[in-house]
């Protein structure tokens, strides 16, 4: 069955600082791979996603996300973090086709010092 | 991408009684998707609704529990009945964007059972 880890909770990171938050999927094929942000009181926004081609995913807000098939990972980056990046983290797999369903990791909450 | 208006966006509502909660897409769609967030947990898809068909729920949820109607191509709702405490959580819907552009949000409900 397809699964996502996320094992980080919870990280706090200075503003200006860099960030990686990381993200492992278990699924048979080659999966579709999201990441997306849910601040507080909102809704979710998608990040970037992963279908095919190169791996390293550019998205918004200056995010980006690198696909790793041998380590099975879909960590995401940034290299330099603001204040307003402070939100949740979801990471998901999806497998597309007749059955659209995404599975989303636990979630890694980020916090920003100044 | 596909704008999602859901509502209400939030209510609190008496333990034993029912809320729907409504889902309207700016374009056609194929698959609407509904998923609920406890508190601090990730989300999870409670159930896969075509139109013209009966929704297709995941283990551990049930029609009698959160029947669906997805009466044409831009319209869902989802139903939550007979709440407890334990409903309390954020409901959200999801469609697929066609071309493999992903997976839109609404912003969600934030129901709480007293």
């Amino acid at each position: 069955a397809q699964s996502v880890t996320q094992p980080d909770i919870h990280i706090t990171v200075s503003e200006g600082a860099s960030l990686e938050l990381r993200c492992n999927y278990s699924y048979g094929a080659t999966p579709y791979l999201f990441w997306y942000v849910q601040s507080p009181g909102q809704g979710l926004q998608l990040l970037l996603k992963y279908f095919s081609g190169d791996t390293l995913v550019q998205g918004i807000k200056g995010f980006e996300a690198e696909f790793k098939r041998s380590q099975s990972s879909f960590n995401l980056r940034k290299p330099s973090v603001h204040w307003s990046d402070a939100a949740e983290y979801f990471c998901a797999v999806g497998k597309g086709g007749a059955t659209n369903k995404l599975i989303f990791g636990t979630g890694t909450l980020l916090a920003v010092q100044p | 991408s596909a704008v999602i208006s859901q509502k209400p966006s939030r209510d609190i509502c008496q333990r034993g009684t029912s809320l729907t909660i409504q889902c309207q897409v700016d374009s056609q769609v194929t698959m609407m998707f509904w998923y609920r967030q406890q508190p601090g947990q990730s989300l999870t898809l409670i159930a896969t609704a075509n139109q013209g068909s009966e929704a297709t729920y995941e283990s551990g949820f049930v029609i009698d529990k959160f029947p669906i109607s997805r009466p044409n191509l831009t319209f869902s709702t989802l139903t939550v009945s007979n709440m407890s405490p334990e409903d309390s959580s954020i409901y959200l819907c999801s469609v697929e964007v066609q071309g493999a552009a992903g997976y839109t949000f609404g912003s969600g409900t934030r129901l709480t059972v007293v």
